[in-house]
């Protein structure tokens, strides 16, 4: 079945502008999440959303991202006047709520969108 | 200092080797913790989850120590396909918490 899907693929802005990044998650995955993913360096928490609910927003590092599901299924990652300090790949990753997957909740990564600021 | 902390790497083992990586975890409130592994310029991809009482599958045991916050993975009889980067994980509420994952190059 299909994955977690992102686009673009690619993205590459320069400083000052405005970028919008998307992710479909895997199809009845209520759970939704984004990290950022600096060169050599592990996957890091942005914010998670329960079905359109964003609860838990504590790993965005600027008033300048912003991220909304608004339906509860596709989600979008805004980041606002991109800095160089923001080019990195961004990773969305989708789950099954954990009660419904025993004895973890797997989360299932999408290929990501490598995102360079110039 | 970071949450969950393993060695860098890389590491680099000829075929057929024994390779073992830890990872320590500072919060002890994590309930579930994960190595994932991933391949270059792609997404991480689940590899195992670590328990107690120790998790073997196939080639790769791993093992999780709650005194010591202590975590490992071994990998027996090591392939050109393990060749990746994995990556250390710890639960908070809901999301994943990630080493900086260390490097293995097995040649031939």
């Amino acid at each position: 079945g299909a994955g977690v899907s992102q686009s673009p693929r690619y993205k590459v802005a320069k400083r000052g502008q405005d970028v919008a990044l998307r992710c479909d998650p895997i199809s009845g995955h209520v759970s939704l999440f984004w990290y950022q993913q600096a060169l050599g360096q592990g996957p890091e928490f942005l914010t998670y959303f329960q079905n359109e609910a964003q609860l838990d927003k504590s790993g965005l590092p600027s008033d300048r991202f912003f991220a909304e599901r608004p339906e509860g299924s596709v989600s979008t990652l805004k980041i606002q006047r991109t800095q160089q300090e923001d080019s990195a790949v961004y990773l969305c990753a989708s789950s099954l709520p954990r009660v419904r997957q025993k004895p973890y909740n797997e989360q299932f990564f999408g290929p990501g969108t490598r995102l360079t600021v110039l | 200092r970071k949450e969950v902390e393993q060695d860098p790497g890389p590491f680099n083992v000829p075929e057929g080797a024994t390779v073992a990586f830890n990872c320590t975890y500072s919060n002890s409130a994590s309930q579930s913790f994960f190595w994932y592994r991933q391949d270059c310029r792609k997404e991480p991809k689940l590899l195992m989850s670590v328990y107690s009482s120790g998790n073997e599958d196939g080639r790769f045991t791993a093992q999780l120590n709650r005194a010591s916050q202590y975590i490992s993975l071994l990998i027996r009889d090591s392939k050109l396909s393990d060749s990746a980067t994995y990556l250390c994980v710890g639960t908070g509420f809901q999301k994943l918490v990630f080493g900086t994952g260390t490097r293995l190059l097995v040649s031939p």
